[in-house]
């Protein structure tokens, strides 16, 4: 079964400087996608990077960046020069196909507080 | 405003009431996707659809809960009878699959989504 690990609970950074968030999957499908989400206090889910099993380069967004070690099943985010508008709550999550469907698993969160 | 909408935001009802909420996906969007979202938790998949079909059921969709999309277009999410244990976010997210890309890519658009407060 598919699964997605999150073990840092909450996270604190500096202004200005870079964080990494924890990420790791289980799945034994050979096709499948992780996306990374970042939910403010607001509730909605904002799509930051996403990284195809079969992506052979990291994934970068801008200040995100998506640090993805197929054989450790690990997929960490790194945010650099953090801003106090990343305070947030993070989501690591993945899709495989499923029939036609894409559904996403998500791993408990990392909550990010950046300080001034 | 051309994103996914959502309502309610807020519902609080008492136990027993019934609720329905509503999701507006992009308009040209085929899939959708309703999750729950417990405090503290990320966010589980509830129920997917495919143009009006409703394709997949997770276990966590209990007989008192039920949801429609009619002419593949808009969609509601009814919970029946509830029960403290229902509050929770609910979140809709709407779909169109991307082809040529590597590994499983659709990216899926989240609505604010509708917080139930269950008294």
């Amino acid at each position: 079964a598919q699964k997605i690990t999150q073990t840092q609970p909450g996270m604190f950074v500096q202004e200005k400087e870079a964080v990494t968030l924890d990420c790791t999957y289980d799945t034994s499908d050979q096709s499948y996608g992780l996306f990374w989400y970042k939910q403010p206090s607001s509730g909605e889910m904002i799509f930051l990077i996403y990284q195809g099993s079969y992506d052979e380069q990291n994934a970068t967004e801008g200040r995100y960046s998506l640090n993805f070690q197929k054989a450790r099943k690990s997929a960490n985010l790194v945010i650099s020069a953090s801003q106090l508008g990343d305070s947030a709550m993070y989501f690591c999550a993945m899709t495989w196909r499923k029939d036609s469907s894409y559904k996403l698993i998500f791993g408990s969160g990392t909550r990010l507080l950046v300080r001034p | 405003d051309t994103g996914v909408s959502q309502n309610p935001r807020h519902k609080i009802t008492k136990r027993g009431q019934n609720v329905t909420f509503r999701c507006d996906p992009i308009s040209e969007h085929n899939r959708l996707y309703w999750y729950r979202q417990t405090l503290g938790q990320g966010p589980e998949f509830l129920t997917y659809f495919q143009n009006e079909a409703q394709l997949e059921k997770s276990r966590l969709l209990s007989d008192r809960f039920s949801a429609e999309r009619p002419k593949g277009s808009f969609s509601t999410l009814e919970i029946q009878r509830t029960e403290q244990g229902d509050s929770a976010m609910y979140l809709c997210a709407s779909s169109f699959p991307l082809t040529g890309v590597s590994g499983a890519r659709e990216e899926q658009y989240f609505g604010p989504g509708t917080r139930l407060t269950v008294t």
